[in-house]
């Protein structure tokens, strides 16, 4: 699966909008960009994913470049409780979930 | 998370015994997964299974096995306990989607 880039931290204030970066510019046309956060201890949880085009859930929304080569997770209003290391993956379906160091979203009062 | 749980949620044990973690679904999902996370090392994948009696191995297999005798159960074992299997041992499983739902974890430390 394509490797990806992120940053490795970034501040938010709580109550704005967290936009998280992603780069995959490897990535090949089976494969989608999921979108996972890990809470202080806890296991992994899955936030989002998508192919080509944005997708938005309760949780999240995911905006994909046209080119796919880089996504954006958006958090509408985050709060204190979206403190966590996010995860983006490039995955084709079938292969098993590769983790990198993901990003710490740090939102702050 | 609901619908997948792992037992015990801690352990400590002593070098070279064999220590077993189990990991329960109720999801009826095909494909579990246990995964190993340490410091500097992120998630990383020890083995996999993709039925009954399916399985292989991930990332960082050496030391461990597993077994699925059941779709709900996937345990993993280490057959001979060393200081550098002290861990935290995530399970988790995935939907037709390879949306993972991860276990709460288990904190084990060898000494």
């Amino acid at each position: 699966d394509a490797k990806t880039t992120q940053p490795p931290s970034m501040d938010c204030a709580e109550g704005r909008a967290a936009n998280l970066p992603c780069n995959h510019s490897t990535i090949s046309g089976n494969e989608y960009v999921y979108w996972y956060r890990q809470i202080h201890s806890q296991g992994p949880q899955y936030i989002i994913h998508g192919l080509k085009n944005n997708e938005t859930n309760e949780m999240a929304s995911l905006i994909i470049t046209e080119d796919r080569k880089s996504s954006t997770l958006i958090l509408p209003h985050a709060t204190l409780r979206d403190t966590a290391v996010y995860y983006c993956i490039a995955l084709e379906y079938g292969n098993k979930l590769v983790f990198g160091a993901g990003t710490i979203l740090r939102v702050k009062s | 998370d609901a619908g997948i749980t792992q037992s015990p949620r801690h352990k400590v044990t002593e070098t070279g015994t064999p220590v077993t973690l189990r990991c329960h679904q109720t999801e009826n999902h095909r494909y579990m997964y246990w995964y190993r996370q340490d410091p500097g090392h992120g998630l990383r994948l020890i083995h996999y299974s993709y039925g009954v009696k399916d399985t292989d191995k991930g990332e960082v297999s050496d030391g461990y096995s597993v077994s699925r005798s059941k779709t709900e159960d996937f345990l993993l074992t280490l057959e001979s306990a060393t200081s550098s299997q002290t861990s935290v041992y995530f399970c988790a499983i995935s939907d037709p989607s390879y949306r993972y739902t991860f276990g709460s974890g288990t904190r084990l430390t060898v000494v």
